[in-house]
């Protein structure tokens, strides 16, 4: 069973609009969790790290939220770029060492369009 | 440049033959993985490494080996190679005490097999 759930599926914007992906979990324990960035045909580039109740980063025109006790993360993205156009992926990491596992999100597909 | 490296990029092997997919890391990394990615799924996990010669199987490690002879190095070996082992092979590394929660992901391998 799909423990980390994704939403939208896929989504298209133009140029300059701002747009949220959402990703709800029931992975437990919930230590962390991380949103990536995966170019097509590239890897997977880390943008920002989640770890506590009611965490809410920002790296540049990236800000995420998270609330555990819900499960639910979302990701901002605002004044979109044609190069944002990527798969976002959330991943929620049940354990904060190397002997924790990731549970990997499906991703959401953004197309930015001019 | 703190980096995982994935040879080769692309590769297409014709079923029932060997397969190795080789990757390094420059970050003295204790832990390493080995992922695969199909369409629509997240990634799943086939085996962890957490040194040299300390290997566990992951979640779909059924048709694949790995070896890991140096810490800065390990590889997926697929015996006889099937053509629903067709996918995209990801590996990562991290360090064990991974309170920070950093994972560094390679490019991917893009394996067909026919």
């Amino acid at each position: 069973k799909t423990q980390v759930e994704q939403s939208p599926q896929s989504l298209v914007v133009r140029q300059g609009e701002n747009c949220v992906l959402q990703c709800n979990y029931s992975v437990t324990p919930d230590n962390h969790l991380r949103w990536f960035k995966q170019d097509t045909g590239k890897g997977l580039v880390s943008l920002t790290v989640l770890v506590h109740e009611n965490d809410k980063t920002s790296n540049g025109r990236y800000s995420a939220t998270l609330d555990k006790d819900a499960k639910h993360s979302t990701l901002h993205i605002t004044a979109t770029l044609l190069d944002d156009t990527a798969t976002y992926i959330c991943v929620v990491g049940d354990r904060g060492s190397a002997l924790g596992r990731l549970h990997f999100g499906a991703g959401t597909q953004l197309i930015v369009i001019p | 440049d703190m980096k995982v490296t994935q040879m080769p990029r692309y590769l297409i092997k014709r079923m029932g033959e060997n397969v190795l997919l080789e990757c390094g890391q420059d970050m003295s990394h204790e832990t390493m993985y080995w992922y695969r990615q199909d369409p629509g799924l997240g990634l799943q996990l086939i085996y962890i490494s957490y040194d040299v010669d300390s290997n566990s199987e992951g979640d779909i490690p059924k048709g694949y080996r790995v070896s890991r002879k140096k810490r800065e190095h390990f590889s997926l070996i697929l015996d006889s190679a099937k053509t629903n082992q067709t996918s995209v092979y990801f590996c990562a590394s991290s360090p064990r005490d991974n309170s920070n929660s950093d994972y560094t992901f390679g490019s991917g391998t893009r394996l067909l097999v026919i």
